[in-house]
This record gives structure tokens, C-alpha cells and sequence, in this order.
């Protein structure tokens, strides 16, 4: 089955800066790839996705990009502010058409002031 | 806009008790799933439903029953409570379109068995 890793686990940065997390995946049959971002005391919500037949894919200051031959995506954060802290989540679904998810350990960031 | 409604938000389990944990959808989704979060561990699959009448589990089942009987109504029922399940609960309904799936989490229930 699908497994994802991701790094780092934790992550600070100044305010402004740029944050960059990334995820590997095991399974070249997955092909949707959501990032999640976990705010203290709730649930997660989707903040960008990108499928497979993308290789990167742009939403005012977040970014993921897709390298299907290595197996690796990544979630980029420019021009970071406070409210970017949270727990970060990627995941990948296990198969084509599927509503499963296998996520990664999640990487929680902070930004300092 | 309800979403997904989570009850009880917390909950303190001695040892061997049964309980469920409560999960309402407004959405009309067909998909609903249940996850555990631990702490390194990120959010792992406990069973989920793809409609009314059909479950199945996911990585780590054990230990938990879920029933859908209604398109809203997700249930998790814990038959005997052991430590090893004090976790944070997170329930989710999905959609999907055009090749996207997005999953919408309640607030997560936070157990802690003794």
C-alpha cells in the first residue's frame, strides 16, 4: 500500500520568509495530492491540491509542486505571516478514483514575529 | 453551515468502558471516514463508508466498530477502552469532482482512557 513520508517535522522561520515542506510517496498509481492545514484545536482543512498530470499549481502565496518521477511533492509558503502557523498535513490518495488518503506525520511551523 | 458536527469534544474513559462517538454531515456526502491522530503519527485511517450500508476498514480498525445507516450519520463505537486508544478522533465526509477529493473534518473529539 501507499506510504508517505514527511520533513521536516517541525519548521520555524521569520515572518516573510519562505517555508518549504516536503512529502515522498511509495505508490506511482496515487495521483491526487492534497495539502491540509490543522489550525490549534481543529480539524483540518484543505488549502491546495495537485494531480498528477500537473507539475506545480499556484495560489496567491502557496505553491505545491509535483515530481512524479522521484515520488516527491512539496508545499511552498512565500512572504510568511503569524497566521501561517499551524500543523501541515500531506497526503496522497492510495489509488486512482479512490476517496482514501494516507497522509504524512504532518510538519507543524511556526512563524516568529 | 453546519459541516461536520463532532459530539462529545471530550471525553474520559475508564478502562474496559464502551462509547460512541457521535459524527453528522449536512452535506449530502457519500463518503465518510474516521481518523486518529497521534502525536508523530499524523492522521491514520480508522474505517470509513463509502454510502449508506457499506463500511470498511482502514490501517488500523482494531479495537472499533462504526454502522452507517443514513447518508448523514457516521458512528465509532470503541467496544472496550484501552489506553492505546486515548487519541484525538477526527471524523471527514468527501466529495469528489473532477478528479479532486476534498475531505471536510469536524472539530475532533479528544479521549483519554485510564
Amino acid at each position: 500500500g501507499e506510504n508517505v513520508e514527511q520533513h521536516p517535522s517541525t519548521l520555524s522561520v521569520q515572518e516573510g520568509d519562505s517555508a518549504v515542506i516536503k512529502c515522498t510517496y511509495s505508490d506511482s498509481a496515487s495521483n491526487y495530492f492534497p495539502w491540509y492545514k490543522q489550525e490549534l484545536g481543529k480539524g483540518p482543512q484543505l488549502i491546495i491540491d495537485i494531480r498528477s498530470n500537473v507539475g506545480e499549481k499556484k495560489d496567491q502565496r502557496i505553491a505545491v509542486t509535483l515530481n512524479k518521477t522521484a515520488k516527491h511533492f512539496s508545499l511552498h509558503i512565500t512572504e510568511t505571516q503569524p497566521e501561517d502557523s499551524a500543523v501541515y498535513f500531506c497526503a496522497a490518495t492510495e489509488r486512482l478514483g479512490t476517496y482514501k488518503y494516507i497522509f504524512g506525520t504532518g510538519t507543524r511551523l511556526k512563524v516568529l514575529a | 453551515n453546519a459541516g461536520v458536527t463532532q459530539t462529545p469534544k471530550f471525553q474520559v474513559l475508564k478502562t474496559g468502558q464502551s462509547m460512541t462517538l457521535q459524527c453528522a454531515q449536512d452535506m449530502n456526502h457519500e463518503y465518510m471516514s474516521w481518523y486518529r491522530q497521534d502525536p508523530g503519527m499524523g492522521l491514520r485511517l480508522i474505517h470509513y463508508s463509502v454510502g449508506a450500508g457499506i463500511t470498511d476498514q482502514g490501517e488500523v480498525p482494531n479495537g472499533y466498530n462504526v454502522s452507517r445507516s443514513t447518508t448523514e450519520d457516521f458512528p465509532l463505537r470503541l467496544l472496550s477502552a484501552a489506553p492505546s486508544q486515548t487519541s484525538v478522533y477526527f471524523c471527514a465526509s468527501s466529495y469528489r469532482t473532477g478528479g479532486r477529493t476534498e475531505a471536510f473534518f469536524g472539530q475532533g473529539t479528544r479521549l483519554t482512557v485510564v
